[in-house]
């Protein structure tokens, strides 16, 4: 089974902080994500990460960033956290092209 | 533009069936996911259809119609436990990996 383990699965942080959330995968997948889930608007792609040290931007990157430097390592930082950036922030990973992807537990983060 | 829609919000009783439905527009098209999600958790997979028809798991079952821009997913034997919200992705034939979310159908199942 795919394993995708999320660092935390609550954090508060304080506004203006810098804060790291981390993401690892077991499975030799290629291909991570970073999502933020807000009820109503549904889950949105923040960054994507097809390779090591390679990254795209989703939908909404503004106000972070990613960093790959393992395989099976995908951080998402948030450079000076906002209170806007309160949510449920999502890591997930697949292996190719029609696989699903396999989700995190999920970090619940409050931004105060 | 890129769009999935899928009802907000249904009710059903325990041990009906309840056809849950998702139409989309998208610029290319390479596969339809369902996804379950139980409140406070992470999305899990259900199903992937990527040819027309329909595909039979157990007591889901997921229609795929290419040409109508259409899929539903199919619950029987309803339990409590299918209380969830249903997330229906479809993944862009012009890029394998990302996929486009629809907001989700909050499935409540009473007694």
């Amino acid at each position: 089974d795919v394993k995708v383990t999320q660092s935390s699965r609550y954090l508060v942080k304080r506004t203006g902080e810098k804060v790291f959330l981390e993401c690892v995968q077991d499975m030799d997948h290629e291909n991570m994500f970073w999502y933020r889930q807000d009820p109503g608007l549904g889950l949105r792609l923040i960054y994507f990460s097809y390779d090591v040290k390679m990254k795209e931007k989703g939908d909404i990157p503004e106000g972070y960033s990613v960093s790959r430097e393992k395989k099976e390592r995908f951080s998402l930082i948030l450079e000076s956290a906002s209170t806007n950036q309160t949510s449920m922030y999502l890591c997930a990973s697949v292996g190719g092209a029609r696989q699903p992807q396999h989700f995190g537990d999920g970090t619940r983060l409050s931004i105060l | 533009g890129q769009n999935i829609d899928q009802p907000t919000e249904m009710t059903a009783t325990e041990g009906a069936i309840v056809q849950i439905n998702c139409t989309y527009q998208t610029s290319g098209f390479n596969g339809l996911f369902w996804y379950q999600q139980h409140a406070g958790e992470a999305p899990t997979f259900l199903s992937y259809n990527v040819l027309d028809g329909l595909e039979e798991k157990g007591r889901f079952s997921s229609f795929l119609s290419r040409s109508k821009g259409y899929s539903y997913l199919l619950l029987k034997e309803l339990q409590m436990k299918d209380s969830a919200s249903y997330l229906c992705a479809v993944l862009n034939a012009g890029n394998n990996r990302k996929l486009i979310w629809g907001l989700g159908t909050s499935l409540a199942v009473n007694p």
